[in-house]
């Protein structure tokens, strides 16, 4: 049972585009929300995040949206440039047992931006 | 500090052979995960660790998995005997338990591919 949902399993935009990463969950615990991104043959790289009490985040080009309501998020680049081609996963968190944060991942969405 | 340190990179064994895989966490991180990335399933957690002790093994596939760390800077995952369908990239991410700590820092990944 897939808790986070990522739907397009890849993505393409032409550079200087904006690109719109989602990404839908069910568990309505989850009180923080993160997005990876992820190089071949390197290891997921943290990107931006949010809060569940909140419904936007910015940091540069990258902009996380949060609906509550809808159980959904969604990655915005803009612009977006082939340096951002990648495979990016969302990832949601909840508290564990003596403190931490388990993060559930989403399948991933491969990003190509073309020239 | 030099982040999460997996080793080996690549492994490729024959099934039935046992495989072990290691990890250096970044230091001061108390938490240790083992993920197991697929194109089918994605990012799965396999098994974590809360100060060098087992908190949730409920992600091992099987009793062929098992995963130890005897101190704070030494994890391994071993697999016995091994399968094709082990075949896929094993992760392992550390992080700090804070309370509002929800970033989990990757290694590169162990390609292992089993024949």
């Amino acid at each position: 049972d897939q808790q986070v949902k990522q739907n397009s399993p890849s993505l393409s935009v032409q550079e200087g585009r904006i690109s719109i990463l989602n990404c839908d969950y069910t568990n309505s615990m989850f009180d923080y929300f993160l997005w990876y991104k992820k190089y071949p043959a390197e290891g997921p790289t943290f990107l931006i995040s949010i809060s569940s009490i909140k419904d936007k985040n910015e940091d540069g080009i990258f902009t996380v949206f949060l609906n509550k309501s809808a159980k959904h998020l969604s990655l915005h680049i803009v612009p977006s440039q082939p340096g951002d081609s990648a495979v990016y996963f969302c990832a949601a968190s909840g508290r564990l047992t003596g403190g931490g944060n388990k993060l559930t991942f989403g399948t991933g969405t491969q990003l190509k931006v073309e020239l | 500090d030099a982040g999460v340190i997996q080793s080996p990179r690549h492994e490729v064994t024959e099934m039935g052979q046992e495989v072990t895989l290691r990890c250096k966490p970044i230091s001061g991180h108390d938490y240790l995960f083992w993920y197991r990335q697929t194109m089918m399933r994605g990012l799965e957690l396999l098994i974590y660790f809360n100060n060098n002790v087992p908190i949730d093994d409920s992600g091992m596939p099987e009793d062929r998995f098992s995963a130890k760390m005897p101190n704070a800077s030494f994890s391994t995952l071993k697999i016995q005997p091994s399968e094709p369908r082990d075949s896929a990239v094993y992760f392992c991410a550390s992080s700090f338990g804070g309370l509002n700590s929800y970033e989990q820092y990757f290694g590169p990944g162990t390609r292992l591919t089993v024949t």
